[in-house]
Formats: structure tokens, C-alpha cells, sequence
């Protein structure tokens, strides 16, 4: 158990609609991440914040956002899903480590399904 | 633009044996990398992190070593399991020390 507690494990929706992943990173981590995994592609960065504030962009499409709350919990929200937006969605924390190293714990995944 | 390459997409090796992954990365100057193991459906695991000025790391089974000048970091399981068996990663990070990942290469261990 890596600490990293993501909800809900598995969604099914219809495309068009909207969906909220949730993230409660590992206790004193600061920093939160998010990736997408299909079966085509490998681990797509999406995006990073720390303390709250956005840090870093990968490809995350514009119908997609996050944020992270103050108590450092973070959510994903994805809006007009198509079928292409079907995939494992993990969520990954860290201490903010500087040049020293920054190790990710990742959590166990959102498997989203659009049907 | 900033590229992660892990060579073999597959890895087939008789247990036993030792296993050798590589990972090679462009338009990057990582002060350190990491390499991390996923098994189907779940969450990469952290193995080892080795530092720019670090040549070599160890852990049990596991070694990495890291070459900035060839831009390349190879990952080695000596006496292999089947439990071995898993997708390893190899993770760079970027300008603003967000992590990003290779492909991945699957390793399939043979008893």
C-alpha cells in the first residue's frame, strides 16, 4: 500500500458526460500528480501541483482539469468524454525533493470506461 | 523536444539469467533517474533513483547504472525469478522536476 488513496477504482459513463477522479496523496506529501495509462500508450504525464498551486503541464487536454485543495487532497475533472478518454488514471504523490531526489508513490488507479 | 526511449518493448529471459534494460533520453539534463516496476492494472512501484554523479547503484538483485555523456541508463536483474515478470519504467525529471516516464519494456522471466 503506497498511501496514495484514489476514488472511485472503476467508472463506466457515456460519452458527453462529466466525471470527477479523486486523490488523497500520501500524509506530508506535498506534491500531487496526475498521469493517464491506455492500452496504446504509455504513462502520459497530465499535470502536477504543489501546496496547492499548479506546477507543471503535460498533455492534458483543454476538456480536462484538477486542482488541489488546501487540506492538499487534489481532484481530476474530465468533461465531454469520448470514447478515446477511456483509460487508467493514476494519481501520484511526493515530498517536494529538490535536487535530492523526488520519489513518486503512486496510487492503485481510476479506471475509467466511456461508453 | 524531450524524449524518453526504452528500447525492447518485450523482454523474454530464462530464469537465471540476467535481465538488461535500457533507457535512453534526449533534451534532457537530469540531476537524477529513477526506474520503477508496474505490474498489469496496478500503480508503478518505486525500485531505484541514481544521481547524475553517481556511476552505479545498487539493491539486492537490482543494479543501474547512468551514463550522462551517452544519455543512457541500463537497468539489470541478475539471477532472475518469474516473479521478476512485470513492465519496468524508467522516469526522467523534467524542467520543473515533474516526473515523466519511458514506454516501458516488458520483461517475461521463463522458468
Amino acid at each position: 500500500d503506497s498511501g496514495v488513496t484514489q476514488t472511485p477504482k472503476h467508472l463506466i459513463t457515456a460519452t458527453g458526460q462529466r466525471v470527477t477522479l479523486r486523490c488523497s496523496p500520501r500524509s506530508g506529501d506535498l506534491s500531487v500528480y496526475w498521469y493517464q495509462q491506455s492500452l496504446d500508450q504509455g504513462l502520459q504525464f497530465l499535470i502536477q501541483y504543489y501546496n496547492g498551486e499548479e506546477r507543471a503541464k503535460g498533455n492534458i487536454l483543454e476538456r480536462f482539469s484538477a486542482q488541489q485543495f488546501p487540506d492538499l487532497h487534489s481532484e481530476l475533472n474530465l468533461s465531454s468524454l469520448e470514447l478515446g478518454d477511456s483509460a487508467l488514471y493514476f494519481c501520484a504523490s511526493s515530498v517536494w525533493g529538490g535536487i535530492s531526489g523526488n520519489t513518486i508513490y503512486f496510487g492503485e488507479g481510476s479506471w475509467l470506461t466511456v461508453v | 523536444s524531450q524524449k524518453i526511449e526504452q528500447n525492447s518493448e518485450a523482454l523474454n529471459i530464462q530464469e537465471g539469467k540476467t535481465a538488461t534494460l535500457t533507457c535512453n533520453y534526449t533534451n534532457y539534463s537530469p540531476a537524477y533517474l529513477q526506474w520503477y516496476r508496474q505490474d498489469p492494472g496496478r500503480g508503478p512501484v518505486f525500485l531505484l533513483l541514481i544521481r547524475e554523479n553517481e556511476k552505479e547503484k545498487r539493491k539486492e538483485r537490482l543494479k543501474v547504472t547512468f551514463d550522462t555523456t551517452l544519455k543512457q541508463s541500463l537497468f539489470h536483474i541478475t539471477a532472475s525469478q518469474p516473479a521478476d515478470s512485470a513492465t519496468y519504467l524508467c522516469a526522467l525529471a523534467g524542467n520543473n522536476n515533474d516526473m515523466r516516464f519511458g514506454a516501458g519494456t516488458r520483461l517475461t522471466v521463463k522458468p
